[in-house]
């Protein structure tokens, strides 16, 4: 599976849109991009998927670029709960891996 | 629907003891996964069940980790013996198909330091 960078810490004011940018620039054209969370004491949490179109579920919009390397997960309405870490993940479409977790970036709401 | 329940959520042993930790998947989750994550970094897949079978271990070390699913359903993973280095949260998940785009659910994990 392709590598992911991500900054490792952001901020964000609470009621703003937070955007977490994820580079992924040796993505393959089956593999999809998966976004999770962990909130602090707790298990990592599904958000979005996605493999070219842009998503919107009820947690987050997920934003793809057109070449597919990289990618933003926006939270259009912060709130102090949305403080975790964010995963940006790539898994190949169908594949049997399980997910392989970096580092995350460490997202603070700010109130 | 439940979630994936684990148990215990804490547990402290001394080096050279052995530990078991139980999970219980969501129902008809037919993949489930136990990962270990150290404090600082993200979760490290350790083994991956298909109803009853292993199909990835690649990452287990196997001299001291085991892990069982029986009958499909529950799993247990163990150490023996416990080092230092084992200090860690293990969590496990599940998921409806792995071959499919499903997200996982992950349990809130067990908080194992060994002393």
């Amino acid at each position: 599976d392709a590598k992911t960078t991500q900054p490792p810490s952001m901020d964000c004011a609470e009621g703003r849109a937070a955007n977490l940018p994820c580079n992924h620039s040796t993505i393959s054209g089956n593999e999809y991009v998966y976004w999770y969370r962990q909130i602090h004491s707790q298990g990592p949490q599904y958000i979005i998927h996605g493999l070219k179109n842009n998503e919107t579920n009820e947690m987050a919009s997920l934003i793809i670029t057109e070449d597919r390397k990289s990618s933003t997960l926006i939270l259009p309405h912060a709130t102090l709960r949305d403080t975790a870490v964010y995963y940006c993940i790539v898994r190949t479409g169908g594949g049997a891996d399980g997910l392989t977790f970096g580092k995350g970036t460490h997202l603070i709401i700010q109130p | 629907e439940a979630g994936v329940a684990q148990s215990p959520r804490y547990k402290i042993i001394e080096k050279r003891q052995s530990v078991a930790f139980w999970c219980n998947p969501i129902s008809g989750h037919a993949t489930l996964y136990w990962y270990q994550q150290i404090l600082g970094q993200g979760p490290k897949l350790l083994i991956q069940f298909q109803n009853n079978g292993v199909v990835d271990d690649s990452q287990l070390p196997k001299d001291r980790f085991s892990a069982e699913r029986l009958k499909g359903v529950d799993s247990t993973l163990k150490i023996q013996p416990a080092k230092l280095e084992d200090s860690a949260v293990y969590l496990c998940a599940s998921t409806k198909d792995r071959l499919a785009n499903y997200g996982y659910t992950f349990g809130s994990g067990t908080r194992l330091t060994v002393v």
